[in-house]
């Protein structure tokens, strides 16, 4: 197994340009989030999805658009981006049952000038 | 939205030491998560508790649920220069277990 992928590893965008931050999964996991990491701020929540077809808000949603059409993918959009933008993007799955474990991909560092 | 506060914010020790974190929230959790993020990678799970008391051992590492649900501590023991990170605990509660993140505790060891 991959476990959790994401594309690409580093982006540097400029302010109102678009893109797409990809995940993907290969353990069959229901749950799926996106996170961002500031300096001195934690993980906070974008948006997440329970399963295929379903999505959520997170804590900081507003900027940031997903979809949800397969189990395995989680994009997140970005639609017109703005230096406020430019942190570290992590995607973490988990799957239902007794013992819940999140597990996080590598991570997205997005630069917005 | 929930609060967590993680102290401390940062902890500076010699190789050998024992290490104390804790979080503390202002809401009830079902289940408390501590992560060890090392630099340029994902966080990694350390340890998860799901019950109110629950004490949870991952070789050096401790960690506690608190009676109140309201509070987590993480002990290291014997720190190693590879304990080096930032640890986060995480509190999840209702049926999505979504869990909401502390601000991280960063941990340097000295050798």
């Amino acid at each position: 197994n991959a476990g959790v992928t994401q594309t690409p590893k580093f982006q540097v965008l400029k302010t109102g340009q678009s893109m797409t931050l990809q995940c993907a999964q290969d353990m069959n996991h229901e749950y799926m989030s996106w996170y961002r990491q500031d300096p001195g701020m934690g993980l906070r929540l974008i948006h997440y999805s329970v399963g295929a077809g379903i999505t959520d808000q997170g804590e900081v949603p507003n900027g940031y658009n997903v979809s949800r059409s397969t189990t395995e993918d989680f994009p997140l959009r970005l639609l017109s981006a703005a230096p406020s933008q430019t942190s570290v993007y992590f995607c973490a799955s988990r799957s239902t049952g007794s013992q819940e474990t999140q597990y996080f991909g590598p991570g997205t560092r997005l630069l917005v000038l | 939205g929930q609060q967590l506060n993680q102290s401390p914010q940062s902890m500076f020790i010699q190789e050998g030491e024992d290490v104390s974190m804790n979080c503390t929230s202002s809401s009830i959790f079902n289940t408390w998560l501590w992560y060890k993020q090392e630099p340029g990678e994902g966080p990694v799970l350390l340890i998860a508790l799901y019950k109110a008391g629950e004490l949870t051992s991952n070789g050096r590492l401790t960690a506690q649920f608190g009676i109140t649900r309201k509070d987590s501590f993480l002990n290291i023991s014997a720190s190693i220069p590879s304990d080096v990170g930032i640890y986060f605990c995480a509190g999840a509660s209702g049926g999505s277990y979504i869990p909401t993140f502390g601000r991280g505790t960063s941990l340097i060891v000295h050798p």
